[in-house]
């Protein structure tokens, strides 16, 4: 069975501080996709990454993929208040169903 | 993207009742999805349900319990039936676009209280 397991899984950051989550996941796939969730709300799509070395950025979060390691990371630039709400990642296990990572619940504290 | 509904929002049940959620979308899409997220948990793939097929269960969950139907390209239903407090979790749909991103997009979700 494939496992996705990200870490840490509650991060409190201070405002302006950089920090970084892992996502590892246990078999191989060339397609990775991370997404926000807001408290109440529905998921937000952020990052598409489809192939070795990937990476994507946008504003304050950068996002990157080794398919060799199985791994895939979040990096937070200077966190503001509005980055706070839980952020998973999700495999897609090769038949265009996605497996999801534990998520990880980030508090940015002013 | 996509631009996708679900009904009800939110319901409370009685046990042993059963609860039909709608998932519309404002496209045409092959592949729609049914998530389950417990409070305070990730999400877990209940079934893939495709246009003129029978829906594709995961394993732990059976057509009896979530029976699933996907009548056209834009529109599905699931049903939560005989239920039970242990049911009470959000109900996502899901609809992937497209290739090559493969991307899903998910709507706003079903919260689900059974006493």
């Amino acid at each position: 069975e494939l496992k996705v397991e990200q870490n840490p899984l509650f991060l409190s950051m201070q405002e302006g501080k950089n920090y970084t989550i892992y996502c590892n996941y246990s078999t191989t796939s060339d397609r990775l996709y991370w997404y926000r969730q807001d408290p109440g709300k529905s998921l937000e799509s952020l990052f598409v990454l489809l192939s070795n070395g990937a990476v994507k950025q946008e504003g304050r979060l950068m996002a990157s993929l080794d398919t060799k390691a199985r791994l895939s990371t979040l990096h937070i630039t200077a966190a503001v208040h509005d980055l706070s709400a839980t952020y998973f990642c999700a495999v897609d296990r090769g038949d265009d169903q996605f497996y999801f990572g534990t998520g990880t619940s980030l508090t940015v504290i002013p | 993207s996509a631009v996708i509904s679900q009904k009800p929002s939110r319901d409370i049940c009685q046990r042993g009742t059963s609860l039909t959620i709608q998932c519309q979308v404002d496209s045409q899409v092959t592949m729609m999805f049914w998530y389950r997220q417990q409070p305070g948990q990730s999400l877990t793939l209940i079934a893939t349900a495709n246009q003129g097929s029978e829906a594709t269960y995961e394993s732990g969950f059976v057509i009896d319990k979530f029976p699933i139907s996907r009548p056209n390209l834009t529109f599905s239903t699931l049903t939560v039936s005989n239920m039970s407090p242990e049911d009470s979790s959000i109900y996502l749909c899901s609809v992937e676009l497209a290739s090559p991103l493969n991307e899903q997009f998910f709507g706003p979700g079903t919260r689900l209280t059974v006493l």
